[in-house]
């Protein structure tokens, strides 16, 4: 069975950073990509970042692009979202996600960020 | 980007009922349409993937669709565990985009 566990959020202040991170297990990491989806409160979802499997394709919304980096690591079978110079308009629960196939297969439990003064 | 629209936004139904969303795209996106379902506090699961597919474990009530960039999802007898957002997704380009989410509450 496939797990994906995230950590790493909390309460930041606007303008400050924060790093999340995605333990995966009951999957060969390394051959998935992987994503981040984030949820406002009581809002839809919103597809943030993409990662391939080799890190060699990146991709951003244009709502975090210059701000958040996504990264990986395969040999600790986990997923990295750096986020900088985060706003109130960042708070939301993060969920990392792999994708197989161009669809959002297996998803974590999410970590709420909540960025306030 | 690629705008989904969903549509009806909420809609209330009773157990066995026949129920439908539909989602809409702004430009063609073949059938790299998702459906997934969220209850209150939890994270979405997948259910259905290139618009009629169903993700495995799923049942055979939950049904997909097509025609043009108009895509439909039907559960075709309501069950009381199906009370739940829905949401459709394109992964046609990047951004990936999701539909605004329909509400399937209990009438």
């Amino acid at each position: 069975e496939v797990q994906l566990v995230e950590s790493g959020g909390g309460l930041v202040q606007p303008g400050g950073s924060l790093r999340l991170s995605c333990a995966a297990s009951g999957l060969t990491f390394s051959k998935y990509n992987m994503n981040w989806v984030r949820q406002a409160p009581g809002k839809g979802l919103e597809w943030i970042s993409y990662i391939d499997s080799s890190s060699s394709s990146i991709y951003y919304a244009d709502s975090v692009k210059g701000r958040f980096t996504i990264s990986r690591d395969n040999a600790k079978n986990s997923l990295y979202l750096q986020m900088n110079s985060l706003t109130a308009e960042d708070t939301a629960v993060y969920y990392c996600a792999n994708s197989g196939n161009s669809r959002l297969d297996s998803w974590g439990q999410g970590t709420l960020v909540t960025v306030s003064s | 980007d690629i705008q989904m629209t969903q549509s009806p936004s909420s809609l209330s139904a009773s157990v066995g009922d026949r129920v439908t969303i539909t989602c809409r795209a702004s430009q063609s996106i073949s059938s790299y349409l998702n459906w997934y379902q969220q209850k209150p506090g939890k994270a979405p699961k997948l259910l259905m993937y290139l618009a009629s597919s169903l993700q495995s474990g799923v049942p055979s009530r939950f049904s997909g669709s097509r025609s043009g960039t108009d895509f439909i999802l039907t559960i075709s007898s309501l069950q009381s565990e199906d009370f739940a957002t829905y949401y459709c997704q394109q992964s046609s380009s990047i951004p990936w985009t999701f539909g605004q989410g329909t509400k399937v509450e209990m009438k």
